[in-house]
């Protein structure tokens, strides 16, 4: 079975670095997907790591380690719009991503 | 990006009848779609994975004679539920997998959700 962890709620101010922590235990290994959901709308994509390091896009970076089955969401220059769910999702031996039960954050002003 | 469309956004129900929900992929061909459910403040769960021109495979715990699912051609798939109960309702989801150029392997494209309300 396939066990994934991350912080329900995190709360940051409008400006600041937040980190979201994902950890994992699956039965096999073969990426691990971000995605940011905001209330009452489907997620959409954010990032995808499958080798160890670091993945920069614009304020958004993700971070994999295999070894320790661990992954972060960094999120830079946080706005108000930012507030949303955050997903982590593996994908296992299965083809199909499973979800965490995603990090709710609140950016304040 | 490829784009999943999901129809209807909004709909309400009495209990007892039944609901059909629409999930076309617009710019692509989607053999394999998948159907989620997403109660408030709780993560996607994986409903059942339909697959064109075949029988839908479902989840453990799901029962596949309430939620009912076709997946007729390349880019439709519909889930009805049947028989709807207030504990029904939900935020449904449909996604596909696309393997076209830009995509990353496994990447999810997600219709915009349909949040279905049962009196």
């Amino acid at each position: 079975g396939q066990n994934i962890d991350q912080p329900t709620e995190m709360t940051a101010t409008e400006g600041a670095i937040v980190q979201i922590n994902c950890t994992y235990q699956t039965s096999g290994f073969n990426g691990l997907f971000w995605y940011q959901q905001h209330a009452g709308e489907a997620p959409t994509f954010l990032s995808y790591n499958v080798l160890d390091g670091l993945e920069e896009k614009g304020r958004f970076s993700s971070f994999l380690s295999r070894s320790k089955g661990y992954s972060y969401l960094l999120l830079k220059e946080l706005q108000m719009k930012d507030s949303a769910s955050y997903l982590c999702a593996v994908k296992g031996g299965s083809y199909i991503p499973t979800f965490g039960r995603g990090t709710s954050l609140i950016v304040h002003p | 990006g490829a784009v999943v469309s999901q129809h209807p956004s909004w709909v309400i129900c009495k209990s007892g009848t039944s609901v059909k929900i629409e999930c076309r992929s617009l710019d692509f061909q989607a053999t394999t779609m998948f159907w989620y459910r997403q109660f408030p403040k709780q993560s996607l769960m994986l409903m059942a994975t339909s697959n064109e021109g075949s029988k839908a495979t479902y989840e453990q715990g799901v029962e596949k004679d309430k939620f009912l699912i076709n997946h007729a051609s390349l880019t439709l798939s519909t889930l009805t539920v049947t028989s709807a109960h207030p504990e029904d309702s939900s935020f449904y989801i449909c996604s596909a997998l696309y393997g076209g150029a830009g995509a990353k392997p496994g990447e999810l494209f997600f219709g915009e959700g349909s949040r279905l309300t049962v009196l």
